[in-house]
């Protein structure tokens, strides 16, 4: 089945711990991004990357980390996480960028205490 | 002023009515819409996808872009308490070296009652 995973689906923390949000897509998509979806705020785009060792940044880069090393995985990193990080995360990916379809990952939502 | 405006409800409809969705844009420069459904714990899944001014028709659902008014309607025909979920508008333009920049509405919540 095509699908977009990401682990954990749940995760509580707290400030300052480092934690890796893993995501796989099994598609061979060369685009994969990550969103973080707050109330009243919408989803905004954290990095994308456009093809292995291709990130740049989205609209919300700070505190926030990314690597491509491999073509289906893009993980999220927080090297010290912070309260205002607590929020639902996703991970999106697509054959290319900006105009084919995004196809979502399931969520990760994170709360930092 | 943002990008992209959309009204986030929420909208609350009875079973077989018609639902207008909508959002506003200020940025002449966006190129593709689209919409995406996203039920309560999921993440979105694309449900229309259009590039020009004019009508796109799938079924139950209806898009439909103004470019010259900077504005793109969702339309669904005889809803179902199925269609209950957050509606998210999303557009895209070209920002170089290959990349295209994709923005969302907020999402417009849809309640649609038997």
């Amino acid at each position: 089945e095509a699908q977009v995973t990401q682990n954990p689906r749940y995760l509580i923390t707290v400030t300052g711990k480092k934690l890796t949000v893993t995501c796989s897509q099994n598609m061979n998509h060369e685009y994969m991004s990550w969103y973080r979806q707050d109330p009243g705020l919408g989803l905004r785009q954290i990095y994308y990357s456009m093809n292995v060792e291709v990130t740049d940044k989205g609209d919300v880069p700070e505190g926030y980390k990314v690597s491509r090393k491999e073509k289906r995985n893009f993980p999220l990193i927080l090297e010290s996480p912070s309260p205002n990080q607590t929020s639902l995360y996703f991970c999106a990916s697509s054959p290319s960028a900006g105009t084919d379809t995004q196809y979502f990952g399931p969520g990760t939502r994170l709360t930092v205490l | 002023q943002k990008e992209v405006e959309q009204d986030p409800g929420p909208l609350s409809v009875p079973e077989g009515a018609i639902v207008s969705l909508n959002c506003t844009y200020s940025n002449s420069a966006f190129q593709y819409f689209m919409w995406y459904r996203q039920y309560s714990r999921k993440g979105p899944e694309l449900l229309m996808y259009t590039y020009s001014s004019g009508n796109k028709e799938d079924g139950r659902f209806t898009a439909q872009v103004d470019k010259s008014s900077k504005y793109i309607s969702l339309f669904i025909r005889d809803s179902q308490p199925s269609d209950s979920a957050t509606y998210l508008c999303a557009m895209s333009l070209y920002s170089g070296a290959g990349s295209y920049q994709l923005t969302f509405g907020k999402g417009t919540k849809l309640s649609v009652i038997p």
